[in-house]
């Protein structure tokens, strides 16, 4: 069964540092996102991505964070200069046009 | 977002059905419900989703009463790898869009 991988599986960083988050979403799908969870909270909505550029970002999603479709099978998120308070689970999904299908999600951890 | 409103926990015997409840009375006429589940800290998981008809597939029952208002979420033999955090999403319409997560329901299944 097709499914969305992630990589890395932790990642831990200085503050100020940039980070790039890598996903793989399933083969034939057209729409991409991000989530966070920071530890103990909700999964919360970052972006959303379909057709080469943002359709929809939510106020967490500041200049500090990009995403990029740079080829036919990878979606990155980038963080220019990570905070602490960015440290979370980060999860990305993508979809066909009904369901989401999430991935493991990559541990990030700022210091 | 119409808001859903889910019991914090539930509790299932092992080999019993789980059922899970949601109120979505908000909803309007095009708009979907979804259900997702999280277990520990791995990536959602799509569970099921409707609109007005009941809907079955491998891993569980949706039952939507029929003025939309509410819906039932059927483990018909829970196991003890069900215990997870239940999320009952809408609206969600076709096509993409931000999944908007609350604090679900954490069922606990017990040998």
């Amino acid at each position: 069964e097709p499914e969305v991988t992630q990589t890395p599986s932790h990642q831990v960083t200085q503050m100020g540092q940039e980070v790039i988050l890598r996903c793989v979403p399933i083969s034939n799908h057209l729409y991409f996102y991000w989530y966070r969870q920071i530890l103990g909270q909700k999964v919360e909505f970052l972006v959303s991505f379909y057709n080469n550029e943002i359709s929809e970002k939510s106020e967490i999603f500041d200049d500090q964070f990009s995403v990029e479709r740079p080829d036919g099978s990878n979606f990155t998120l980038k963080i220019r200069s990570t905070k602490l308070e960015d440290s979370a689970m980060y999860f990305c999904a993508s979809s066909e046009e009904w369901s989401q299908y999430f991935g493991p999600g990559t541990r990030l951890l700022v210091l | 977002d119409a808001k859903t409103t889910q019991p914090p926990s539930m509790d299932c015997a092992e080999g019993r059905a789980a059922n899970l409840p949601c109120n979505h009375s908000t909803i309007s006429g095009n708009e979907y419900v979804y259900w997702y589940r999280q277990i520990h800290s791995q990536g959602p998981q799509y569970i099921i989703h409707g609109l007005k008809n009941n809907e079955t597939n491998e891993m569980a029952s949706l039952i939507i009463t029929e003025d939309r208002k509410s819906s039932t979420l059927i483990l018909p033999h829970a196991t003890l790898r069900d215990t997870a955090v239940y999320y009952c999403i809408a609206p969600l319409k076709r096509g993409a869009q931000k999944l908007v997560f609350g604090q679900g329901t954490r069922l606990t299944i017990n040998p």
